[in-house]
Protein backbone atom coordinates (compact mmCIF):
# COMPACT_ATOMS: atom_id res chain seq x y z
CA UNK A 1 0.00 0.00 0.00
CA UNK A 2 1.67 3.56 -0.78
CA UNK A 3 1.69 5.46 1.94
CA UNK A 4 3.05 9.22 2.43
CA UNK A 5 3.72 11.14 6.05
CA UNK A 6 5.01 14.46 5.78
CA UNK A 7 6.63 16.05 9.09
CA UNK A 8 8.84 19.07 10.03
CA UNK A 9 6.14 21.56 10.13
CA UNK A 10 5.72 24.48 12.52
CA UNK A 11 5.87 27.63 14.29
CA UNK A 12 8.91 29.49 12.45
CA UNK A 13 9.97 33.12 12.79
CA UNK A 14 9.89 35.07 9.68
CA UNK A 15 14.05 34.76 7.61
CA UNK A 16 13.64 31.72 9.82
CA UNK A 17 14.42 28.19 7.67
CA UNK A 18 13.10 24.31 8.11
CA UNK A 19 13.15 21.46 6.30
CA UNK A 20 10.39 19.24 5.87
CA UNK A 21 10.25 15.45 5.36
CA UNK A 22 8.04 13.04 3.60
CA UNK A 23 8.47 9.37 4.22
CA UNK A 24 7.44 7.06 1.32
CA UNK A 25 6.00 3.55 1.62
CA UNK A 26 4.83 0.85 -0.71
CA UNK A 27 7.02 2.62 -3.29
CA UNK A 28 10.45 3.94 -4.17
CA UNK A 29 10.63 7.39 -4.13
CA UNK A 30 14.06 7.55 -6.69
CA UNK A 31 12.12 5.72 -9.22
CA UNK A 32 9.18 8.00 -9.06
CA UNK A 33 8.45 11.75 -9.95
CA UNK A 34 7.64 13.84 -6.24
CA UNK A 35 6.50 16.90 -5.47
CA UNK A 36 5.44 19.44 -3.13
CA UNK A 37 2.01 21.61 -3.16
CA UNK A 38 1.00 24.09 -0.26
CA UNK A 39 -2.47 25.16 0.73
CA UNK A 40 -2.63 28.71 2.66
CA UNK A 41 -5.50 28.51 5.04
CA UNK A 42 -8.60 29.23 3.43
CA UNK A 43 -7.10 28.87 -0.16
CA UNK A 44 -7.09 27.18 -2.99
CA UNK A 45 -3.98 24.45 -3.85
CA UNK A 46 -0.30 25.78 -4.99
CA UNK A 47 2.56 23.58 -6.29
CA UNK A 48 5.63 24.52 -5.05
CA UNK A 49 8.26 22.57 -6.47
CA UNK A 50 9.10 18.82 -8.06
CA UNK A 51 12.12 16.43 -8.47
CA UNK A 52 12.15 14.24 -11.93
CA UNK A 53 13.78 10.88 -12.04
CA UNK A 54 16.84 12.09 -13.09
CA UNK A 55 16.76 14.70 -10.44
CA UNK A 56 15.44 17.25 -12.74
CA UNK A 57 14.54 19.77 -10.04
CA UNK A 58 12.37 22.86 -11.18
CA UNK A 59 10.18 24.88 -8.53
CA UNK A 60 7.64 27.60 -8.78
CA UNK A 61 8.33 31.48 -8.91
CA UNK A 62 6.91 32.54 -5.82
CA UNK A 63 10.10 29.95 -3.97
CA UNK A 64 12.36 29.97 -6.22
CA UNK A 65 15.85 30.55 -4.54
CA UNK A 66 14.67 29.58 -1.22
CA UNK A 67 13.37 26.18 -1.27
CA UNK A 68 15.11 23.10 -2.43
CA UNK A 69 13.48 19.94 -2.99
CA UNK A 70 15.84 16.56 -2.92
CA UNK A 71 14.89 13.46 -1.60
CA UNK A 72 17.47 10.19 0.20
CA UNK A 73 17.33 6.87 -1.44
CA UNK A 74 18.39 5.01 1.81
CA UNK A 75 15.89 6.79 3.73
CA UNK A 76 13.22 6.49 0.86
CA UNK A 77 12.30 9.91 1.84
CA UNK A 78 11.89 13.54 -0.22
CA UNK A 79 12.85 16.69 1.40
CA UNK A 80 11.86 20.68 0.92
CA UNK A 81 14.50 22.78 2.91
CA UNK A 82 12.65 26.10 2.55
CA UNK A 83 14.71 29.35 3.83
CA UNK A 84 14.31 33.04 3.87
CA UNK A 85 10.58 32.31 4.97
CA UNK A 86 7.54 34.79 5.37
CA UNK A 87 4.28 35.18 6.18
CA UNK A 88 3.35 34.20 2.56
CA UNK A 89 4.94 30.84 3.34
CA UNK A 90 2.45 30.03 5.80
CA UNK A 91 0.17 26.85 4.76
CA UNK A 92 -0.53 22.94 4.85
CA UNK A 93 2.34 21.26 2.51
CA UNK A 94 1.58 17.73 1.16
CA UNK A 95 3.89 16.10 -0.57
CA UNK A 96 2.31 13.95 -3.57
CA UNK A 97 3.99 11.38 -5.64
CA UNK A 98 3.10 11.63 -9.98
CA UNK A 99 1.40 8.97 -11.44
CA UNK A 100 3.88 6.92 -13.18
CA UNK A 101 4.06 6.37 -17.22
CA UNK A 102 1.66 8.68 -17.63
CA UNK A 103 4.09 10.72 -20.02
CA UNK A 104 5.07 14.33 -18.85
CA UNK A 105 2.27 15.64 -18.02
CA UNK A 106 1.15 13.11 -15.14
CA UNK A 107 -1.18 14.00 -12.14
CA UNK A 108 -0.63 13.55 -8.68
CA UNK A 109 -1.92 10.26 -7.74
CA UNK A 110 -1.06 10.08 -3.62
CA UNK A 111 -1.07 12.56 -1.38
CA UNK A 112 0.65 13.14 2.12
CA UNK A 113 -1.96 13.85 5.40
CA UNK A 114 -0.12 17.20 5.16
CA UNK A 115 2.18 19.44 7.43
CA UNK A 116 1.35 22.94 8.51
CA UNK A 117 3.85 25.58 8.53
CA UNK A 118 3.31 29.04 9.81
CA UNK A 119 5.71 31.78 9.75
CA UNK A 120 4.76 34.40 12.59
CA UNK A 121 6.31 36.21 14.90
CA UNK B 1 1.90 32.03 -17.10
CA UNK B 2 -1.03 30.57 -18.00
CA UNK B 3 -4.58 30.36 -15.57
CA UNK B 4 -7.38 28.59 -14.96
CA UNK B 5 -10.58 29.81 -13.95
CA UNK B 6 -12.66 27.87 -11.76
CA UNK B 7 -16.77 29.17 -10.34
CA UNK B 8 -16.12 29.52 -6.67
CA UNK B 9 -19.33 27.60 -5.80
CA UNK B 10 -21.91 25.31 -7.84
CA UNK B 11 -25.47 23.86 -5.62
CA UNK B 12 -27.32 20.45 -7.05
CA UNK B 13 -29.65 18.77 -5.28
CA UNK B 14 -29.40 15.04 -4.21
CA UNK B 15 -29.27 12.93 -7.50
CA UNK B 16 -28.95 15.79 -10.14
CA UNK B 17 -26.20 16.24 -11.98
CA UNK B 18 -23.33 18.64 -11.02
CA UNK B 19 -21.01 19.90 -13.92
CA UNK B 20 -17.71 22.03 -12.82
CA UNK B 21 -15.97 23.96 -15.21
CA UNK B 22 -12.62 25.11 -15.92
CA UNK B 23 -11.70 27.22 -18.31
CA UNK B 24 -8.26 28.52 -19.85
CA UNK B 25 -6.89 29.21 -23.40
CA UNK B 26 -7.03 26.23 -25.49
CA UNK B 27 -7.29 24.06 -22.38
CA UNK B 28 -8.78 21.41 -24.84
CA UNK B 29 -4.93 20.82 -26.05
CA UNK B 30 -3.92 19.93 -22.46
CA UNK B 31 -4.52 17.09 -20.12
CA UNK B 32 -6.37 18.07 -17.49
CA UNK B 33 -6.71 16.65 -14.11
CA UNK B 34 -9.56 17.04 -11.52
CA UNK B 35 -9.12 16.43 -7.21
CA UNK B 36 -11.82 16.53 -4.68
CA UNK B 37 -11.12 17.50 -1.33
CA UNK B 38 -12.65 17.11 1.77
CA UNK B 39 -12.81 19.43 4.71
CA UNK B 40 -9.39 18.43 6.68
CA UNK B 41 -8.18 16.12 4.22
CA UNK B 42 -5.88 15.73 1.38
CA UNK B 43 -6.93 16.33 -2.11
CA UNK B 44 -7.84 13.17 -3.85
CA UNK B 45 -7.73 12.56 -7.44
CA UNK B 46 -10.46 11.50 -9.47
CA UNK B 47 -10.22 12.13 -13.14
CA UNK B 48 -7.16 12.16 -14.94
CA UNK B 49 -6.35 12.94 -18.50
CA UNK B 50 -9.38 14.81 -19.09
CA UNK B 51 -11.70 11.83 -18.19
CA UNK B 52 -10.03 8.62 -17.03
CA UNK B 53 -10.80 7.48 -13.97
CA UNK B 54 -8.38 6.32 -11.23
CA UNK B 55 -9.46 2.70 -9.48
CA UNK B 56 -11.74 2.97 -6.77
CA UNK B 57 -13.69 6.20 -8.54
CA UNK B 58 -17.29 5.85 -8.75
CA UNK B 59 -18.51 6.05 -12.48
CA UNK B 60 -21.04 8.76 -11.65
CA UNK B 61 -17.71 10.78 -11.70
CA UNK B 62 -17.01 11.94 -15.78
CA UNK B 63 -14.47 14.38 -17.26
CA UNK B 64 -14.38 16.10 -20.94
CA UNK B 65 -12.52 18.50 -21.97
CA UNK B 66 -12.56 21.01 -25.63
CA UNK B 67 -12.22 24.25 -26.64
CA UNK B 68 -11.72 26.68 -23.91
CA UNK B 69 -13.23 24.46 -21.51
CA UNK B 70 -12.91 21.19 -19.32
CA UNK B 71 -15.56 20.14 -17.29
CA UNK B 72 -15.85 17.87 -14.80
CA UNK B 73 -19.53 15.85 -14.08
CA UNK B 74 -20.65 14.21 -11.19
CA UNK B 75 -23.78 12.33 -11.72
CA UNK B 76 -26.34 11.55 -9.32
CA UNK B 77 -24.98 13.51 -6.66
CA UNK B 78 -24.65 12.23 -2.91
CA UNK B 79 -24.52 14.00 0.06
CA UNK B 80 -20.81 12.52 0.36
CA UNK B 81 -19.86 14.16 -2.99
CA UNK B 82 -19.82 17.59 -1.05
CA UNK B 83 -16.20 19.06 -1.27
CA UNK B 84 -14.25 21.13 -3.15
CA UNK B 85 -13.23 20.38 -6.51
CA UNK B 86 -9.96 21.46 -8.64
CA UNK B 87 -8.85 21.48 -12.05
CA UNK B 88 -5.07 20.93 -12.77
CA UNK B 89 -2.55 20.80 -15.83
CA UNK B 90 0.93 21.21 -16.57
CA UNK B 91 1.56 24.75 -18.59
CA UNK B 92 4.83 22.96 -19.43
CA UNK B 93 7.08 20.12 -18.36
CA UNK B 94 8.42 21.95 -15.43
CA UNK B 95 4.99 24.36 -14.65
CA UNK B 96 2.23 23.23 -12.62
CA UNK B 97 -1.32 24.95 -12.76
CA UNK B 98 -4.44 24.65 -10.31
CA UNK B 99 -7.64 26.21 -10.62
CA UNK B 100 -9.13 28.38 -7.97
CA UNK B 101 -11.54 25.79 -6.64
CA UNK B 102 -15.21 24.80 -6.50
CA UNK B 103 -17.06 24.38 -3.63
CA UNK B 104 -19.28 22.22 -4.58
CA UNK B 105 -22.88 21.88 -1.79
CA UNK B 106 -25.37 19.31 -1.77
CA UNK B 107 -28.57 21.20 -1.16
Amino acid sequence: EVQLVESGGGLIQPGGSLRLSCAASGFTVSRNYMSWVRQAPGKGLEWVSVIYGGLGTYYADSVKGRFTISRDSSENTLYLQMNSLSAEDTAVYYCARLLPARGIYPPFDYWGQGTLVTVSS
Amino acid sequence: SYELTQPPSVSVAPGETARIACGGNNIGTKSVHWYQQKPGQAPVLVVYDDSDRPSGIPERFSGSNSGNTATLTISRVEAGDEADYYCQMWDSSSDVVFGGGTKLTVL
